[in-house]
């Protein structure tokens, strides 16, 4: 059981470029979302998506766009890369039906610089 | 808007002693809360998860605690161990499948 796969572990863009984050999980959860870690300021929520082909906004979601086409997939994309998106990306997902007792798996992340 | 926070922000204690992490939340509203362990460079991985209707959860060495009234957790480390190092996160799910995060609990567990 693979759990939740984030690719690429690392990656350097220069501003202005733009890139897909892959996420995939194998656990069949209808929720799956993106954080942002930086020093300080906590896991901050990028979007985020309750099933196939819903999505909605989290706290920061300006530069980001996400899809969700399948159950197991939900990439980012970054558009335009700036500099301030530089940080440390964690791909999550739960079940969603039972809300009590669902918890939340990580992936590993992806470390990100822009220069 | 759902704000959860961890203090101290680091923590450093001698090998064995028991010790206490603290959660708080300012909205009771919420499904659960999970505990989860980070290690440098690494994802998070969850602990425990306590559900909004019980009052603890112990896995090996591990107790946590919930107070939804007072908007209060604590996980409870005995017999701590150089393994344990690591940052410490709480997040408690509250409406709308949000996740709401504190900023960890930098724990050094001195051999």
């Amino acid at each position: 059981n693979a759990g939740v796969t984030q690719t690429p572990k690392f990656q350097v863009l220069k501003t202005g470029q733009s890139m897909t984050l892959q996420c995939a999980q194998d656990m069949n959860h209808e929720y799956m979302s993106w954080y942002r870690q930086d020093p300080g300021m906590g896991l901050r929520l990028i979007h985020y998506s309750v099933g196939a082909g819903i999505t909605d906004q989290g706290e920061v979601p300006n530069g980001y766009n996400v899809s969700r086409s399948t159950t197991e997939d939900f990439p980012l994309r970054l558009l335009s890369a700036a500099p301030s998106q530089t940080s440390v990306y964690f791909c999550a997902s739960s079940y969603s039906r039972d809300r009590d007792n669902s918890p939340l798996h990580f992936g590993n992340g992806t470390r990100l610089t822009v220069t | 808007k759902q704000e959860v926070t961890q203090i101290p922000a680091a923590l450093s204690v001698p090998e064995g002693e028991n010790l206490v992490l603290n959660c708080s939340f300012t909205d009771s509203a919420i499904y659960n809360l999970q505990w989860f362990r980070q290690d440098p460079g690494k994802g998070l991985t969850s602990l425990l998860l306590i559900q909004s209707s019980q009052r603890e959860q112990t896995s090996g060495r591990l107790n946590a605690s919930l107070d939804k009234s007072s908007g209060r957790s604590t996980l409870y480390i005995a017999a701590s161990q150089p393994g344990d190092s690591a940052t410490y996160l709480c997040a408690v799910k509250g409406g709308g499948n949000q996740f709401y995060f504190g900023t960890g609990t930098s724990l050094t567990v001195i051999p």
